[in-house]
């Protein structure tokens, strides 16, 4: 079973600083791999997305890794500001004919202190 | 082009009472799901959609109900509703099979009481 896991569960930067998120997957045998964001009370806005045959891709101050290899994604926002304050949430997608799933992590949740 | 609406926002229930959480959708896509949002346990797929007339289970499908008639619309029936469905409920969508983003709409807070 696929397994997703993000760490730390939360975490505070000053602002301006970068923030770096790490997500975790145990079988490397993914089809792409998504960063959402979450605000408090609201749904899930896609950040960035990552096809399996992909290293990275970038979005504004917005940079995501992949290493399927190692089993791991990076999301890195640059200069973080204080509207970056929310819940990261990283999901793969699995292979399998005809199945939508997705095994999402936990999330970071992130505050940028002014 | 509003994206993945769903209604009611926020809905509160008796124990064994039934309703409908509504999602419809105005972007052609294929694939629908919904998922579970419960502190600590994270999103969860309760059931999904690969076109109009055909559904399937996730992980979580007990005391729930679907049907896909049209491409837009997907709606989650709760039969008997349980203190244990008190959750966010969110719809989501995705064009195709292994591609694309997926979508989510708002949310809905479901209390059971």
């Amino acid at each position: 079973k696929q397994e997703v896991t993000q760490i730390p569960a939360a975490l505070s930067v000053p602002e301006g600083e970068n923030l770096v998120l790490n997500c975790s997957f145990t079988d490397s045998a993914i089809y792409n791999l998504q960063w959402f964001r979450q605000d408090p009370g609201k749904g899930l806005t896609s950040l960035l997305l990552i096809q399996s045959s992909q290293r990275e891709q970038t979005s504004g101050r917005l940079n995501a890794s992949l290493d399927k290899s190692s089993g791991r994604s990076t999301l890195y926002i640059a200069a973080s500001q204080p509207g970056d304050s929310a819940t990261y949430l990283c999901a793969v997608r699995l292979p399998s004919y005809g199945n939508n799933r997705l095994a999402f992590g936990k999330g970071n949740q992130v505050v940028v202190i002014p | 082009n509003a994206g993945v609406t769903q209604t009611p926002k926020f809905q509160v229930l008796k124990t064994g009472q039934s309703m409908t959480l509504q999602c419809a959708q105005d972007m052609n896509h294929e694939y629908m799901s919904w998922y579970r949002q419960d502190p600590g346990m994270g999103l969860r797929l309760i059931h999904y959609s690969v076109g109009a007339g055909i559904t399937d289970q996730g992980e979580v499908p007990n005391g729930y109900n679907v049907s896909r008639s049209t491409t837009e619309d997907f709606p989650l029936r709760l039969l008997s509703a349980a203190p244990s469905q008190t959750s966010v409920y969110f719809c989501a969508t995705n064009p195709g099979l292994g591609v694309g983003e997926l979508f989510f709409g708002e949310g809905s807070r479901l209390t059971v009481l």
